[in-house]
């Protein structure tokens, strides 16, 4: 099937301890985004990248690194220096530039909780 | 920067009755696309609707249509004949067409309850 599959679907995190949430998609998709949602609230981006080897800071990227080494590949590393970690995170793709009007699509989340 | 400002944080509806969830946006862009994105209880994040904004006809997808009034920067989501399983959050989001900003936008989302 095609889509977007991320993995953990459950984390949990020990203070000081870094954590990597895998996202996959096989879209063939060029953008892959990441963000984050906390209880009650909309949805901030956290990191982009709109081809490989190349991402952009979101608006709350502070504490989160990711890597794009590979088109399909889009992995967030939440390190010890993100103080209130716990949250939902989506990873979502696009084929490529809006100027088509291309849509982002998301999966289906990953819960970290610290411990 | 955009903004996008959904002021209902909750509403609810009788099942097969129409309900309309309010969004504003704060833009100085003249080309840019809405969105509307329901999350129920699963969390995945479900396209509802797309609209954009150089098309003055408002985007229809069978119960669900919009209101763009892009000059008042307002995009309403009307659902109609309401079904318990359009519960959910819905979110408005607005995405840019400058390269280099593409990313979403999202509002803080409305809780939408069907009562049977």
């Amino acid at each position: 099937d095609g889509g977007i599959t991320q993995s953990p679907k459950y984390l949990f995190r020990k203070e000081g301890q870094n954590v990597t949430l895998s996202c996959e998609q096989n879209l063939n998709h060029d953008a892959m985004y990441w963000y984050r949602q906390d209880p009650g609230q909309g949805l901030r981006l956290i990191y982009y990248s709109q081809i490989v080897n190349d991402f952009q800071k979101g608006d709350i990227a502070e504490g989160y690194s990711v890597s794009r080494e590979k088109k399909e590949s889009f992995p967030l590393t939440v390190t010890s220096a993100q103080k209130n970690p716990t949250a939902f995170y989506l990873c979502a793709s696009s084929i490529g530039s809006s100027l088509s009007g291309n849509t982002i699509y998301f999966g289906e989340g990953s819960w970290l909780t610290v411990v | 920067a955009q903004t996008v400002t959904q002021s209902q944080p909750e509403m609810s509806v009788q099942e097969a009755e129409t309900v309309t969830l309010s969004c504003t946006y704060d833009t100085s862009e003249s080309d840019y696309y809405l969105f509307w994105y329901k999350q129920p209880p699963s969390r995945q994040m479900i396209l509802v609707i797309r609209q954009e904004a150089y098309k003055q006809q408002n985007a229809t997808e069978n119960r669900f249509s919009v209101n763009f009034q892009k000059a008042a920067k307002s995009f309403s989501l009307k659902i109609s004949d309401s079904q318990l399983g359009d519960a959910a959050m819905y979110f408005c989001a607005y995405r840019s067409v400058d390269f280099g900003n593409e990313k979403l936008t999202f509002g803080t989302g409305t809780r939408l309850t069907i009562i049977p």
